[in-house]
């Protein structure tokens, strides 16, 4: 079935680094793919998502490319502050839409002042 | 954006009694719901999927008669965890859609851990 692996955690970088956060999935047909984050004591929020290869995904400085050569969609971001600490989740689904997402384990990301 | 709310989002219950989750679209109504399990270290994993006015949708290995859901209106899908017992301690994460069949962008609630003793 299909399935999402991504980077265990947690992550801890300072102000300014760069994230990059890996993720790559098996799945039959050509999934759509989504980064939810979750800001401690808030549910999911959809982040970014790409449904087709070669698709950039892109907000609040993240960005993520759908690679149907490697199976992969990285979440990165060039300067991260305090404020994008938070658990960052991948996920797919196969319906074109958010229908039946299949996530990943989630990465906590930390990032200090 | 749209808002999903959970309630409670923490109960602690004994052995055998039941605990009903309430997951509410403040703004939206959501024709579409879906329930989510996580445990700790793991992956979320879809328990089921409700649409207004009709049975549940469950996913393989998901006991129906055990996770009780009901979608009566259009804002408001339950899930009640009958008889618990401690191997149902988790986190209970509910979404919902507001597009016919979930094909939209979901919201997520807050999430409800429930702890069984």
């Amino acid at each position: 079935g299909d399935s999402v692996t991504q980077m265990e955690g947690p992550v801890t970088l300072s102000e300014e680094a760069f994230l990059t956060i890996n993720c790559t999935y098996t799945a039959t047909g050509y999934p759509s793919l989504f980064w939810y984050v979750q800001y401690p004591g808030e549910g999911l929020q959809l982040l970014l998502k790409a449904t087709k290869a070669d698709d950039k995904g892109s907000n609040k400085g993240f960005e993520a490319t759908y690679r149907k050569e490697t199976t992969s969609f990285h979440l990165e971001k060039g300067s991260v502050q305090v404020s994008d600490s938070a658990v960052y989740f991948c996920a797919l689904s196969d319906r074109g839409g958010s229908e039946k997402l299949v996530f990943g384990k989630g990465t906590k990301l930390t990032v200090n002042p | 954006g749209a808002v999903v709310s959970q309630h409670p989002s923490w109960v602690i219950c004994k052995s055998g009694t039941s605990v009903k989750i309430e997951c509410r679209s403040l703004d939206f109504q959501a024709t579409t719901m879906f329930w989510y399990r996580q445990f700790p270290k793991k992956s979320l994993m879809l328990m089921a999927t409700s649409n207004e006015g009709s049975k549940a949708t469950y996913e393989q290995g998901v006991e129906k008669d055990k996770f009780l859901i009901n979608h009566a209106s259009l804002t408001l899908s339950t899930l009640t965890v009958t008889s618990a017992h401690p191997e149902d301690s988790s986190f209970y994460i509910c979404s919902a859609d507001w597009t016919p069949g979930g094909t939209g962008e979901l919201f997520f609630g807050e999430g409800s851990r429930l702890t069984v003793l």
